[in-house]
């Protein structure tokens, strides 16, 4: 049972648009929710992360959404460029954890 | 630093053999864990360990085991390789702290 769900699958986004990407989870024991971005051939490594005491958290183009009572949090890529074209996934960690789960990714493609 | 560092990159196995896979880290990390990465399916835990001397299951842990002897390495066992191990697996280390930090994977197929 995939404990977070991510969509969509696969998006395609025009240079200079915005990509969405939405998670969802149930586990009310998460406090730490990751995003990671996967190069091909590359290791995941961190991009932004944030906890639930606040809704929302910024670091240059990249803006993690945080809606506790829904339970669902997304990244939004602000001036999309196609260096920016990897797999995405968001994960998320119970309290007192080191366990990361992860979602099913979503492959970003920006288009020159 | 090296950070996380995995060997082989690639490795061709036929059904039944065994091997063992190598992960290390030089960032002193207690948290190490290994994940598998499979189409459709994101990256899930098959074993972690918190320190030296102590491993645990994750979410897929049948088929490998693991051992922690010293801080440093990780390594992960196939003991009997089947098709259905047929992944790219990832190693990641952390501080116990919140940043993640992953090897560059290895691609192993099982014929």
């Amino acid at each position: 049972q995939q404990q977070v769900k991510q969509s969509p699958q696969s998006l395609i986004v025009q240079k200079g648009g915005i990509s969405i990407i939405n998670c969802a989870y149930e586990n009310t024991a998460f406090d730490y929710f990751p995003w990671y971005q996967q190069f091909p051939g590359k290791g995941p490594a961190l991009l932004i992360a944030i906890r639930p005491d606040v809704s929302e958290k910024k670091e240059g183009r990249f803006t993690i959404s945080f809606n506790k009572s829904a339970k669902q949090f997304s990244l939004h890529i602000m001036d999309s460029q196609p260096g920016d074209s990897a797999t995405y996934f968001c994960a998320a960690r119970e309290t007192g954890a080191n366990n990361l789960f992860f979602g099913t990714g979503t492959r970003l493609t920006v288009i020159p | 630093n090296a950070g996380v560092t995995q060997t082989p990159k690639f490795q061709v196995l036929k059904t039944g053999q065994s091997m063992t896979l190598q992960c290390a880290q030089d960032m002193n990390h207690e948290y190490m864990s290994w994940y598998r990465q499979d189409p459709g399916m994101g990256l899930r835990l098959i074993h972690y360990s918190v320190g030296a001397g102590i491993t645990d299951q994750g979410e897929v842990p049948n088929g490998y085991n693991v051992s922690r002897s010293t801080t440093e390495d990780f390594p992960l066992r196939l003991l009997s390789a089947a098709p259905s191990q047929t992944s790219v697996y990832f190693c990641a280390s952390s501080r116990g702290g919140d940043e993640q930090f992953f090897g560059p994977g290895t691609r192993l197929t099982v014929l």
